[in-house]
C-alpha cells in the first residue's frame, strides 16, 4: 500500500518552460489537493478536488491548472514556469466518508525555477 | 480567508524537556489537526480532535481543542532526539470534508 506517491520528486526548469507533477493514491479517497511549501509560510492550498470530476481553486492558483484524471490521479500544471514558483510541492489525499478531515501527504515534489 | 497563527515559530530544547506549541485562529473551526514533518517528507497526521474541549493523547503527545473552537495546543513530554522536526496545526470548519487551513509551523530542534 503506497498511499499517496509523487512523481518527478526533484525538477529544475528554465523560466517560461511548462510541466506538469503528477500525483496518485491508492486509498479509494475521494478528495485530493495540491499545496506549495515555502519556507516560513507553511502550507498554501493551490488547488483541490472534492470528488472526481471536480476541481476549485485554493489559497493560491494563479500560475497553475489541475486536472483529475480519475479517482486517483490528480495532477498540477505549470503552463509558464515563473522563479515565484520555486517550491515544494506536496500531493494530499483525504477520505471524508471515514468522517474524518485528515489529509494523508505525499513526499514531495522539489521544483527550481530558474 | 481564515487565518492560523502559530506560536512559537521555533523551539531549541534539551533532551527530556516538555514542550508547548500552540494555534490560534480568527475563525471558529470544528476540527483541529497537528501533524509533524521530518526532513525531506511530507507532513504526517499526529492527533486529531473533533469536539471543543477535547484532550486527546497519542504516546508522549497530547493535544487539546479549545473550548471557544479557536485554538489548540499541543505538548509533547519527555522529548528525544527523534522528535525533530516541523509540527503543523490544520483547522478546519467542517467535521468531514477537507481543505483545511495550515499554520505556518513550529521548528523543533532537540539537543542531546
Amino acid at each position: 500500500n503506497a498511499g499517496v506517491t509523487q512523481t518527478p520528486k526533484f525538477q529544475v526548469l528554465k523560466t517560461g518552460q511548462s510541466m506538469t507533477l503528477q500525483c496518485a493514491q491508492d486509498m479509494n479517497h475521494n478528495s485530493m489537493y495540491w499545496y506549495r511549501q515555502d519556507p516560513g509560510m507553511g502550507l498554501r492550498l493551490i488547488y483541490y478536488s472534492a470528488s472526481e470530476g471536480t476541481t476549485d481553486k485554493g489559497e493560491v492558483p494563479n500560475g497553475y491548472n489541475v486536472s483529475r484524471l480519475n479517482k486517483r490521479e490528480f495532477s498540477l500544471r505549470l503552463e509558464s514556469a515563473a522563479p515565484s514558483q520555486t517550491s515544494v510541492y506536496f500531493c494530499a489525499s483525504s477520505d471524508p466518508r471515514g468522517g474524518g478531515t485528515e489529509a494523508f501527504f505525499g513526499q514531495g515534489t522539489r521544483l527550481t525555477v530558474v | 480567508g481564515q487565518q492560523l497563527n502559530q506560536s512559537p515559530q521555533s523551539m531549541f530544547i534539551q533532551e527530556g524537556e516538555d514542550v508547548s506549541m500552540n494555534c490560534t485562529s480568527s475563525s471558529i473551526f470544528n476540527t483541529w489537526l497537528w501533524y509533524k514533518q521530518d526532513p525531506g517528507e511530507g507532513p504526517v497526521l499526529l492527533i486529531a480532535l473533533y469536539k471543543a474541549g477535547e484532550l486527546t493523547s497519542n504516546g508522549r503527545l497530547t493535544a487539546q481543542f479549545g473550548i471557544t473552537r479557536k485554538d489548540s495546543f499541543l505538548n509533547i513530554s519527555a522529548s528525544i532526539p527523534s522528535d525533530v522536526g516541523i509540527y503543523f496545526c490544520a483547522g478546519n470548519p467542517n467535521t468531514n470534508a477537507g481543505k483545511s487551513t495550515f499554520g505556518d509551523g513550529t521548528t523543533l530542534t532537540v539537543k542531546p
